[in-house]
Parts: structure tokens; C-alpha cells; sequence
């Protein structure tokens, strides 16, 4: 079975641009969430989707967004990028209500 | 809010030595599960080991095992007869359940050498 596969590994953006980051989730997983990972502040929850709805949000600004589509595979957007958005993204998915989060392995996004 | 706390920010130790990781977390849950993922240089997150707070038996997984001290509200990561491949970050973290309406929260990262 593939594992989550995100797009693409690295992005160089300048700020006040947008990106679009990718994810697809292994083969049956409903449920993808996204998470920041930067030097200081560690791991940090940015949302989850479950069969296209958001389910949950974390203490992010309106900047980041995410969808999630009919085949599970989920975009997330950042506008109006900052420096401080300068992180590892990463994605990760699950299936059965049970079962763990299952990682892929990241988009380096650097903004100069 | 539950928080997630590792005091050890890096860590090295030989290889074959054993090795303690530390987290501590808060909540006023009864129930939750807590987890510890590694990520390696390639980036990707792994699920290392995974213990539900009703189970008073400490998780075990080959060389991996944690003691978990629901009381102290802790759970630290023994791992035993280190090798290189265990060259990584690892992450504790806290779900209040296992439902996807939860939030998982990580602690800030040990990053752990394995020195040869």
C-alpha cells in the first residue's frame, strides 16, 4: 500500500505570495489533518478533514486554509505569506476511528 | 488545554547503551492516549508506540518500551540496545480519545543522536 504522499518536497516563495500544498492520503483513509512543524514551536496542529468537512481547527490565522476532496486527497493554502511561515508542512492520514496518524513526509516550504 | 511538555531538547548516547526519553503532560481527562513518533532525516513521522491511559500495563514494542506513570502524568521512552537508525527526533504526544474530532497535541521534539 502507498504511503501519504505530499507535493511537492520543497518550495522557495517570496513574501506576499500564496502556495498550495498537496496530500494524498494512503488508500481508504477519510481523515487527513495538516500540521506545522518549525525550530521553536515544534509541532503545531493546523486543521482535519473528514469526508470533505473540516472537523477541527488549531489557533492558526484566516491565512491558511485548507479542502479536502471527493477522493480524500486534500490541498492546503497559505496567502499573503510571511517569513515566519518559513516550515516543514506536514501531512498525515488515518482510517478506522482506532487506528494511528500515518505521516508523510513533508513539504519544506521556505519564504525569503 | 492539555499541554505536552519534553524538557530534553537533545540528547546523544553510545551505541548498544539504553536511553530515556522524558514527556510529561497535563489534563484533566481520565482516559486519553499518548504516543511517541521518531522522525528520521527523511522527515516522515513513524509511530514508535502508542498506550491508552486505562491500560496500567506499560506498552512495550521490541527494543522500545515506556513507563508510564499515570499519577506523575508521565510517559517517558526507554529505548534499549540503541542503534544508529534510531538517529532521529522524537515527538510525545496527548489525544483526549482516539475520535478525529480530537486534536493530537506534540510536545516540542527530543532530537537523539545514536553515536557509533
Amino acid at each position: 500500500k502507498a504511503g501519504v504522499t505530499q507535493t511537492p518536497r520543497y518550495l522557495i516563495k517570496t513574501r506576499g505570495q500564496q502556495v498550495t500544498l498537496s496530500c494524498s492520503p494512503i488508500s481508504g483513509h477519510r481523515s487527513v489533518s495538516w500540521y506545522q512543524q518549525t525550530p521553536g514551536q515544534g509541532l503545531q496542529f493546523l486543521f482535519e478533514y473528514f469526508s470533505e468537512t473540516q472537523r477541527n481547527k488549531g489557533n492558526f490565522p484566516g491565512r491558511f486554509s485548507g479542502r479536502q476532496f471527493s477522493n480524500s486527497r486534500s490541498e492546503m493554502n497559505v496567502s499573503t505569506l510571511e517569513l515566519g511561515d518559513s516550515a516543514l508542512y506536514l501531512c498525515a492520514s488515518s482510517g478506522a476511528a482506532n487506528s494511528p496518524l500515518h505521516f508523510g513526509n513533508g513539504t519544506r516550504l521556505t519564504v525569503t | 488545554a492539555q499541554t505536552v511538555t519534553q524538557s530534553q531538547p537533545e540528547m546523544s548516547v553510545q551505541e548498544a547503551e539504553t536511553v530515556t526519553l522524558s514527556c510529561t503532560y497535563d489534563t484533566s481527562e481520565s482516559n486519553y492516549y499518548l504516543f511517541w513518533y521518531k522522525q528520521p532525516p527523511s522527515r516522515q513521522m513513524i509511530l514508535v508506540i502508542r498506550q491508552e491511559a486505562y491500560k496500567q500495563q506499560n506498552a512495550t514494542e521490541n527494543r522500545f518500551s515506556v513507563n508510564f506513570q499515570k499519577a506523575a502524568k508521565s510517559f517517558s521512552l526507554k529505548i534499549s540496545d540503541s542503534q544508529l537508525g534510531d538517529t532521529a527526533m522524537y515527538f510525545c504526544a496527548f489525544m483526549k480519545s482516539l475520535n478525529r474530532d480530537d486534536k493530537i497535541i506534540f510536545g516540542k521534539g527530543t532530537r537523539l543522536h545514536i553515536l557509533p
